[in-house]
């Protein structure tokens, strides 16, 4: 267990529709990453929260977008939902927001649009 | 862009035996590389990492080797077992990528009882 928590498990929806995926990261982690992983693209970074801020931007589309909040917990939503959206999404947490911070990933979101 | 990529897809391998797994990596910026293990319903989970002012580095039956001259990473386990079958990703960090991590496509190891 890698004490970084994520909900839900799974969630199907349908087309068009939105989703927010949370995740609360390790105690006393500060650092939040979303990562994508889809089985033609593999694993993909997303984006970077560090206390509050955003700090790093991936091939994150325009229809999501992530918070973290003061509780450092973070919230990934994904709006307008396609077929393509269909993957497990990953948190991962870290102590600080730098290069050589080991990441430590949740279970995932398994996400199925119909 | 540029990214990790792994030699081989697929190893497979006898119980007890050793098991070598590797990686290529073009971004000559990268300084810190990541092995996770990620098995079938689960998340990423951390192996063993390296920073690039080191050359090698040794776990508990694990060992990562760093060559930077030819920009190639490889996990070695020793006497590896069933609970060792999973999916194997390289992922390296550095230069401007801050915090992102960019993994390889994975090495799915399977081992054989």
């Amino acid at each position: 267990d890698s004490g970084v928590t994520q909900t839900p498990k799974h969630l199907i929806t349908a087309t068009g529709q939105r989703v927010t995926l949370r995740c609360s990261p390790r105690s006393g982690d500060l650092s939040v990453y979303w990562y994508q992983q889809s089985l033609d693209q593999g694993l993909q970074f997303l984006i970077q929260y560090y206390n509050g801020e955003e700090r790093a931007k991936g091939n994150i589309l325009e229809r999501f977008s992530a918070q973290q909040f003061p509780d450092l917990h973070s919230e990934l939503n994904l709006s307008s939902l396609e077929l393509g959206d269909s993957a497990l999404y990953f948190c991962a947490s870290s102590g600080g927001p730098g290069l050589m911070n080991t990441q430590y990933f949740g279970p995932g979101t398994r996400l199925t649009v119909l | 862009g540029e990214s990790v990529g792994l030699h081989l897809p697929t190893l497979s391998v006898q119980e007890g035996d050793n098991s070598i797994i590797n990686c290529a990596y073009s971004n000559s910026a990268s300084d810190y590389f990541i092995w996770y293990k990620q098995e079938s319903g689960k998340g990423p989970q951390f192996i063993i990492d390296i920073r690039s002012n080191m050359d090698k580095r040794q776990g508990q039956r694990v060992t990562v080797l760093l060559n930077k001259t030819v920009k190639h990473l490889s996990l070695q386990i020793a006497a590896t077992q069933p609970g060792d079958s999973a999916v194997y990703f390289c992922a390296e960090t550095g230069g401007t990528s801050y915090g992102k991590l960019t993994f390889g496509q994975g090495t799915i190891l399977t081992v054989h009882p």
